[in-house]
């Protein structure tokens, strides 16, 4: 059963880069059916979607984060992994990997999710 | 990209029937879906397509989706489905999470 496991720093000083790495067990990352996804969810707030990647690289931002995000996939790893520049608190959140189902082109669910890891960003 | 407004909470009774509300310009024109949040958990998916339900998603978990409005439904609402409800569509360049419905059973 496919599960993914995300990893990463707890804590992030502010104006630094927030790396996190999201591994892939059971299954592979390298398939046509999946686009694999961030999402975070600030404590007590909701959810808020940061980006998509393809394994052939193909990426999907949301535009209000496009200018410090970067999503890359690590196929020989069975990864892909975040990067969230210039940091502050407001981007203090549970950050959540995701898969997404490649069904139709205009349907975009999440039916698989990691356990999430909370990172603080503080000095 | 459009808004998702939900309403911030419902309450329903053991047995009877809780129905969560999403509103967006035109949401009937996308695919919409529910998540599940338990507290201290990850989000479940409950209902994909607008309203087709993922393997092992109870029978009394339904949705519709038309207009301006996706609707989830519980039927025979039970203790367990005390939770965040987040509703969810894709407007051709950011995928949009509503801001979420605290489901009460009481």
């Amino acid at each position: 059963q496919l599960q993914l496991q995300e990893s990463g720093p707890g804590l992030v000083k502010p104006s630094e880069t927030l790396s996190l790495t999201c591994t892939v067990s059971g299954g592979s990352i390298s398939t046509t059916d999946y686009y694999w996804g961030w999402i975070r969810q600030p404590p007590g707030k909701g959810l808020e979607w940061i980006g998509s990647i393809y394994y052939s690289g193909t990426t999907y931002y949301n535009p209000s984060l496009k200018s410090r995000v970067t999503i890359s996939v690590h196929t020989s790893k069975k990864q892909f992994s975040l990067k969230l520049s210039s940091v502050n608190a407001a981007d203090t959140a549970i950050y959540y990997c995701a898969r997404r189902q490649l069904q139709l082109a205009n349907d975009w669910n999440f039916d698989l999710w990691g356990r999430g890891t909370l990172v603080t960003v503080s000095s | 990209s459009f808004d998702l407004t939900q309403p911030p909470s419902v309450s329903v009774s053991p047995g009877q029937t809780a129905t969560i509300t999403c509103s967006g310009d035109k949401l009937g024109n996308q695919y919409s879906c529910w998540y599940q949040q338990k507290p201290g958990q990850s989000p479940v998916l409950v209902i994909y397509q607008d309203s087709k339900r993922p393997s092992g998603i109870p029978e009394r978990f339904s949705g519709s989706n038309s207009g301006n409005t996706a609707t989830l439904t519980i039927s025979g609402t039970q203790a367990v489905d005390e939770a965040d409800y987040y509703c969810q569509a894709w407007d051709y360049t950011t995928v949009v999470f509503g801001g979420g419905t605290r489901l009460t059973v009481l």
